[in-house]
Protein backbone atom coordinates (compact mmCIF):
# COMPACT_ATOMS: atom_id res chain seq x y z
CA UNK A 1 0.00 0.00 0.00
CA UNK A 2 1.49 3.33 -1.09
CA UNK A 3 1.86 6.21 1.18
CA UNK A 4 0.74 8.47 -0.57
CA UNK A 5 -2.15 10.89 -0.08
CA UNK A 6 -4.00 13.54 -2.23
CA UNK A 7 -7.04 15.78 -1.26
CA UNK A 8 -9.73 16.24 -1.63
CA UNK A 9 -11.44 13.14 -3.61
CA UNK A 10 -13.66 15.21 -5.60
CA UNK A 11 -13.87 19.14 -5.85
CA UNK A 12 -16.79 21.07 -7.65
CA UNK A 13 -16.21 24.74 -8.26
CA UNK A 14 -17.59 27.80 -9.86
CA UNK A 15 -15.23 29.69 -12.86
CA UNK A 16 -12.82 31.78 -11.52
CA UNK A 17 -12.05 30.52 -8.57
CA UNK A 18 -8.69 29.74 -7.00
CA UNK A 19 -8.00 26.29 -6.09
CA UNK A 20 -5.21 24.34 -4.53
CA UNK A 21 -5.17 20.28 -4.81
CA UNK A 22 -3.14 18.52 -1.74
CA UNK A 23 -0.65 15.85 -1.82
CA UNK A 24 1.26 14.66 0.60
CA UNK A 25 3.94 11.55 0.89
CA UNK A 26 5.28 9.58 3.94
CA UNK A 27 7.88 7.81 2.10
CA UNK A 28 10.52 10.31 2.03
CA UNK A 29 10.66 9.87 -1.80
CA UNK A 30 13.21 13.11 -3.74
CA UNK A 31 10.27 13.06 -6.63
CA UNK A 32 6.93 13.78 -7.04
CA UNK A 33 4.72 14.65 -10.19
CA UNK A 34 1.66 15.80 -11.24
CA UNK A 35 -0.71 14.19 -13.94
CA UNK A 36 -3.58 14.65 -15.78
CA UNK A 37 -5.39 11.86 -16.75
CA UNK A 38 -8.68 12.32 -19.11
CA UNK A 39 -11.36 9.22 -19.60
CA UNK A 40 -9.84 6.69 -22.12
CA UNK A 41 -6.62 8.83 -22.49
CA UNK A 42 -3.15 8.47 -21.30
CA UNK A 43 -1.31 10.15 -17.98
CA UNK A 44 0.10 13.64 -18.98
CA UNK A 45 2.73 14.97 -16.92
CA UNK A 46 2.66 18.23 -16.27
CA UNK A 47 4.30 19.05 -13.00
CA UNK A 48 7.55 17.21 -11.10
CA UNK A 49 9.98 17.62 -8.98
CA UNK A 50 13.58 16.39 -8.45
CA UNK A 51 13.57 17.27 -4.15
CA UNK A 52 12.99 20.16 -2.07
CA UNK A 53 13.00 24.09 -4.22
CA UNK A 54 12.89 22.29 -7.03
CA UNK A 55 9.76 21.93 -10.02
CA UNK A 56 10.02 21.68 -13.48
CA UNK A 57 6.93 21.81 -16.26
CA UNK A 58 6.36 18.95 -17.23
CA UNK A 59 5.39 18.20 -21.35
CA UNK A 60 1.71 18.92 -21.03
CA UNK A 61 1.32 23.02 -21.01
CA UNK A 62 -0.49 24.06 -17.82
CA UNK A 63 -2.07 27.27 -16.08
CA UNK A 64 -1.10 25.40 -12.72
CA UNK A 65 1.70 26.07 -10.74
CA UNK A 66 3.67 23.83 -7.73
CA UNK A 67 5.70 24.19 -4.85
CA UNK A 68 8.52 21.94 -3.08
CA UNK A 69 9.13 23.47 0.11
CA UNK A 70 8.88 20.31 2.11
CA UNK A 71 9.85 16.85 1.01
CA UNK A 72 6.63 15.50 2.14
CA UNK A 73 4.62 17.61 0.53
CA UNK A 74 3.51 18.86 -3.27
CA UNK A 75 0.44 20.89 -3.88
CA UNK A 76 -0.68 22.07 -6.90
CA UNK A 77 -2.48 25.66 -7.42
CA UNK A 78 -4.89 27.16 -10.04
CA UNK A 79 -5.40 30.62 -9.48
CA UNK A 80 -8.28 30.95 -11.95
CA UNK A 81 -9.80 27.76 -12.14
CA UNK A 82 -11.80 27.47 -16.02
CA UNK A 83 -14.09 24.54 -17.59
CA UNK A 84 -11.47 23.18 -19.53
CA UNK A 85 -9.43 22.81 -15.91
CA UNK A 86 -12.26 19.38 -15.42
CA UNK A 87 -9.98 16.65 -15.17
CA UNK A 88 -8.47 13.91 -13.12
CA UNK A 89 -5.13 15.06 -11.49
CA UNK A 90 -3.06 12.17 -10.10
CA UNK A 91 -0.03 13.30 -7.83
CA UNK A 92 2.88 10.10 -7.92
CA UNK A 93 6.56 9.82 -6.13
CA UNK A 94 9.33 7.86 -6.55
CA UNK A 95 12.58 7.07 -5.21
CA UNK A 96 15.43 9.15 -6.56
CA UNK A 97 18.11 6.51 -8.12
CA UNK A 98 21.12 7.20 -10.36
CA UNK A 99 18.39 8.05 -13.26
CA UNK A 100 16.68 6.53 -16.28
CA UNK A 101 13.42 6.28 -15.10
CA UNK A 102 13.70 2.50 -13.58
CA UNK A 103 11.96 3.80 -10.50
CA UNK A 104 8.52 2.69 -9.59
CA UNK A 105 5.86 5.22 -9.56
CA UNK A 106 3.58 5.53 -6.41
CA UNK A 107 0.53 7.14 -7.40
CA UNK A 108 -2.37 8.65 -4.78
CA UNK A 109 -5.79 8.55 -5.29
CA UNK A 110 -6.17 11.28 -7.44
CA UNK A 111 -8.35 14.07 -7.31
CA UNK A 112 -11.32 15.20 -9.07
CA UNK A 113 -11.71 18.28 -10.68
CA UNK A 114 -15.07 19.75 -11.84
CA UNK A 115 -15.21 23.75 -13.03
CA UNK A 116 -18.53 24.50 -13.62
CA UNK B 1 7.69 9.78 -32.50
CA UNK B 2 7.77 7.49 -29.45
CA UNK B 3 4.56 5.83 -28.99
CA UNK B 4 3.00 3.52 -26.64
CA UNK B 5 -0.31 1.74 -28.06
CA UNK B 6 -2.77 -0.69 -26.20
CA UNK B 7 -4.90 -3.04 -27.45
CA UNK B 8 -7.80 -4.19 -26.82
CA UNK B 9 -9.01 -0.77 -26.03
CA UNK B 10 -11.61 -2.72 -24.06
CA UNK B 11 -12.13 -6.42 -23.10
CA UNK B 12 -14.94 -8.42 -21.24
CA UNK B 13 -13.97 -11.80 -20.06
CA UNK B 14 -16.54 -14.31 -17.83
CA UNK B 15 -14.77 -15.12 -14.32
CA UNK B 16 -12.30 -17.90 -14.32
CA UNK B 17 -11.67 -17.48 -17.97
CA UNK B 18 -7.71 -16.08 -19.05
CA UNK B 19 -7.26 -13.15 -21.05
CA UNK B 20 -3.97 -11.70 -22.78
CA UNK B 21 -3.72 -7.50 -23.19
CA UNK B 22 -0.91 -6.13 -25.72
CA UNK B 23 1.46 -3.29 -25.71
CA UNK B 24 3.34 -1.69 -28.80
CA UNK B 25 5.75 0.46 -28.23
CA UNK B 26 7.95 2.72 -30.74
CA UNK B 27 10.09 4.37 -27.72
CA UNK B 28 14.00 4.50 -28.31
CA UNK B 29 16.63 4.01 -26.51
CA UNK B 30 14.52 1.46 -24.58
CA UNK B 31 15.45 1.16 -20.69
CA UNK B 32 12.36 -0.66 -19.17
CA UNK B 33 8.63 -1.59 -19.43
CA UNK B 34 6.00 -1.57 -16.83
CA UNK B 35 2.28 -2.64 -16.47
CA UNK B 36 0.12 -0.93 -13.57
CA UNK B 37 -3.17 -1.73 -12.74
CA UNK B 38 -5.67 1.23 -12.14
CA UNK B 39 -8.70 0.55 -9.90
CA UNK B 40 -11.61 2.67 -10.36
CA UNK B 41 -11.61 5.53 -9.07
CA UNK B 42 -7.63 5.01 -7.70
CA UNK B 43 -3.87 5.67 -8.55
CA UNK B 44 -2.02 3.10 -10.97
CA UNK B 45 -0.15 0.49 -8.88
CA UNK B 46 2.97 -1.16 -10.42
CA UNK B 47 2.39 -4.97 -11.29
CA UNK B 48 5.87 -5.50 -13.13
CA UNK B 49 9.12 -4.44 -14.62
CA UNK B 50 10.18 -5.93 -17.69
CA UNK B 51 14.13 -5.09 -18.82
CA UNK B 52 15.64 -4.99 -22.07
CA UNK B 53 17.30 -8.49 -21.72
CA UNK B 54 13.85 -9.95 -19.63
CA UNK B 55 11.53 -12.25 -21.84
CA UNK B 56 9.12 -13.25 -19.23
CA UNK B 57 7.75 -12.41 -15.35
CA UNK B 58 5.38 -13.52 -13.15
CA UNK B 59 3.30 -11.90 -10.57
CA UNK B 60 1.05 -14.23 -9.11
CA UNK B 61 -1.65 -14.87 -11.96
CA UNK B 62 -0.45 -11.98 -13.84
CA UNK B 63 2.94 -12.94 -16.21
CA UNK B 64 4.45 -10.46 -18.11
CA UNK B 65 6.30 -11.03 -21.95
CA UNK B 66 8.39 -8.83 -23.67
CA UNK B 67 9.81 -9.07 -27.39
CA UNK B 68 12.48 -6.16 -27.66
CA UNK B 69 13.10 -7.43 -30.93
CA UNK B 70 9.40 -6.40 -32.36
CA UNK B 71 8.51 -3.90 -29.71
CA UNK B 72 5.34 -5.79 -28.24
CA UNK B 73 4.77 -6.74 -24.62
CA UNK B 74 1.51 -9.26 -23.23
CA UNK B 75 0.32 -9.34 -19.71
CA UNK B 76 -1.61 -12.17 -19.94
CA UNK B 77 -3.90 -13.11 -16.47
CA UNK B 78 -5.05 -16.14 -15.77
CA UNK B 79 -8.23 -17.54 -13.93
CA UNK B 80 -9.83 -14.25 -13.77
CA UNK B 81 -11.12 -12.82 -10.58
CA UNK B 82 -13.63 -10.11 -10.24
CA UNK B 83 -11.13 -8.01 -8.65
CA UNK B 84 -9.06 -7.92 -11.99
CA UNK B 85 -11.94 -5.28 -13.16
CA UNK B 86 -9.51 -2.35 -13.89
CA UNK B 87 -7.78 -0.47 -16.24
CA UNK B 88 -4.31 -2.04 -17.19
CA UNK B 89 -1.74 0.56 -18.52
CA UNK B 90 1.61 0.21 -20.35
CA UNK B 91 4.27 2.55 -19.48
CA UNK B 92 7.38 2.72 -21.40
CA UNK B 93 11.09 4.47 -20.45
CA UNK B 94 13.49 5.56 -22.67
CA UNK B 95 17.15 6.41 -21.54
CA UNK B 96 17.49 9.50 -23.24
CA UNK B 97 17.53 11.56 -20.24
CA UNK B 98 18.48 12.03 -16.77
CA UNK B 99 14.95 11.66 -15.92
CA UNK B 100 13.91 9.14 -17.66
CA UNK B 101 11.24 10.14 -19.66
CA UNK B 102 8.26 8.02 -19.19
CA UNK B 103 5.52 7.05 -21.98
CA UNK B 104 2.24 6.16 -21.19
CA UNK B 105 -0.56 4.07 -23.31
CA UNK B 106 -3.98 4.74 -22.84
CA UNK B 107 -5.23 1.42 -21.03
CA UNK B 108 -7.20 -1.49 -22.00
CA UNK B 109 -10.17 -1.85 -19.64
CA UNK B 110 -11.07 -5.13 -18.42
CA UNK B 111 -14.25 -6.24 -16.92
CA UNK B 112 -14.35 -9.81 -15.78
CA UNK B 113 -18.21 -10.74 -15.15
CA UNK B 114 -19.80 -13.30 -13.10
Amino acid sequence: EADIYQTPRYLVIGTGKKITLECSQTMGHDKMYWYQQDPGMELHLIHYSYGVNSTEKGDLSSESTVSRIRTEHFPLTLESARPSHTSQYLCASSESTRGGGDEKLFFGSGTQLSVL
Amino acid sequence: KNQVEQSPQSLIILEGKNCTLQCNYTVSPFSNLRWYKQDTGRGPVSLTIMTFSENTKSNGRYTATLDADTKQSSLHITASQLSDSASYICVVSDRGSTLGRLYFGRGTQLTVWP
